[in-house]
């Protein structure tokens, strides 16, 4: 099982759906969750922290689930600006090095009009 | 006031040749790191470092080396450039709770 997995897309939404995908992830001792967002010829930026009792940011909803090792982004009332591939990040035992973190290969959304 | 920087931003070479990229912060964080994001879009993770250690994915071949003149500055040196490392590389940053990424630079080996 790779250590972070997320399924690719392309996903098609039209505005103002709903759209959640998710990020699973192998090892148990994981610490620390991200989302990051990331436009095409862009860097990735930061979109929200995932904490363990889930957290919500305007349209985004960001959940953890322990027993099943993944975390999910929802987003609402989907606009065309939130076209973009979404990267889950997974911070391990280690902490933040090199040796603990990993994206995954990101999930490539589309908004159409 | 860009939080991290970049240069250059584009960077075309022959193979064989040494080059390097710069990389700076001013955001005052501890650590910084370089990712390689090749074809495909896979962001991999290079190096971290903060003022006390350096830690190095395994699967970075010795040719790539980081060198970091001050805090706010983390620099990645490549020798002996090969075809295979044509790719985005981001610099970034972090405090703690998330990163910060520089814009880019595309490398491309002839």
């Amino acid at each position: 099982r790779k250590e972070v997995e997320q399924d690719p897309g392309p996903f098609n939404v039209p505005e103002g759906a709903t759209v959640a995908f998710n990020c699973t992830y192998s090892n148990s001792a994981s610490q620390s969750f991200f989302w990051y967002r990331q436009d095409c010829r862009k860097e990735p930026k930061l979109l929200m922290s995932v904490y363990s009792s889930g957290n919500e940011d305007g349209r985004f909803t960001a959940q953890l689930n322990r027993a099943s090792q993944y975390i999910s982004l929802l987003i609402r009332d989907s606009k065309l600006s939130d076209s973009a591939t979404y990267l889950c990040v997974v911070i391990g035992y280690s902490g933040g090095g090199a040796d603990g973190l990993t994206f995954g290969k990101g999930t490539h959304l589309i908004i159409q009009p | 006031d860009t939080a991290v920087s970049q240069t250059p931003k584009y960077l075309v070479t022959q193979m064989g040749n040494d080059k390097s990229i710069k990389c700076e912060q001013n955001l005052g964080h501890d650590t910084m790191y370089w990712y390689k994001q090749d074809s495909k879009k896979f962001l991999k993770i290079m190096f971290s470092y903060n003022n006390k250690e350096l830690i190095i994915n395994e699967t970075v071949p010795n040719r790539f080396s980081p060198k970091s003149p001050d805090k706010a500055h983390l620099n990645l040196h490549i020798n002996s450039l090969e075809l295979g490392d044509s790719a985005v590389y981001f610099c970034a940053s972090s405090a703690g709770r998330g990163q910060f990424f520089g814009p880019g630079t595309r490398l491309t080996v002839l």
